[in-house]
């Protein structure tokens, strides 16, 4: 079985412009979570979908990421326009619902200069 | 506020050593999930047990076991004689069964495991 797909695995950009994530989740995986973790920190959940709907935003800074499930699988997450503090690593997890594991891709290392 | 408390920020060992990782959790929530997850250098969050609220039977997987105890919210995480492959970091987390945080994981800082030969 496939894991989490993620791409880019590494993204260097200057601040104020814009970079864009990609994740391909577990075939079937209907419940798709972006977190963002921060060197040296646990992973903090960013959104949460449900298919293609979104179930938890509460955490995603509205003002400059957005992120979309189109049909349900593949997920983009937006930076834009960039900010030093957004310097993370965006890692994207699957589950096929409710409380079970979440698995998780390798991440995408996002680096603003 | 912190849901999930890791306080020890490293631990060094030598191989063969045992180690014990503290986890302290918060919520009001009956019933609620507890995780432990591993995070090599390679950066992949591993994921290692799961258990829900009401399930306080220890478990034992290999040179793994988990302690969960409800009477001090902790949930400690034990590796029987390490060994250089363990050296990553582990997270423990907390899922609350409510409608808002469904399936949510809320992550503690992490511990930093090093083991040297």
């Amino acid at each position: 079985e496939a894991g989490v797909a993620q791409s880019p695995r590494y993204k260097i950009i200057e601040k104020r412009q814009s970079v864009a994530f990609w994740c391909n989740p577990i075939s079937g995986h209907a419940t798709l979570y972006w977190y963002q973790q921060i060197l040296g920190q646990g992973p903090k959940l960013l959104i949460q979908f449900q298919n293609n709907g979104v179930v938890d935003d509460s955490q995603l800074p509205k003002d400059r990421f957005s992120a979309e499930r189109l049909k349900g699988v593949d997920s983009t997450l937006k930076i834009q326009p960039a900010k030093l503090e957004d310097s993370a690593v965006y890692l994207c997890a699957s589950t096929s619902g409710g409380w079970g594991e979440q698995y998780f891709g390798p991440g995408t290392r996002l680096t603003v200069t | 506020a912190q849901k999930v408390t890791q306080a020890q920020t490293e631990i060094s060992v030598v191989e063969k050593e045992d180690v014990t990782l503290d986890c302290v959790y918060e919520t009001r929530d009956t019933t609620y999930y507890l995780f432990w997850y591993k995070q090599p250098p390679s950066g992949e969050l591993v994921f290692l047990i799961r258990r829900n609220s009401f399930d306080e039977q220890n478990e034992i997987s290999g040179r793994y076991s988990w302690n969960f105890q409800k009477s001090t919210s902790s949930f400690n995480f034990t590796i029987t004689a390490s060994q250089v492959v363990d050296s990553a970091v582990y997270f423990c987390a907390l899922s609350e069964a409510t409608t808002d945080s469904w399936g949510k994981l809320q992550f503690g800082a992490g511990t930093q495991v090093v083991v040297t030969p």
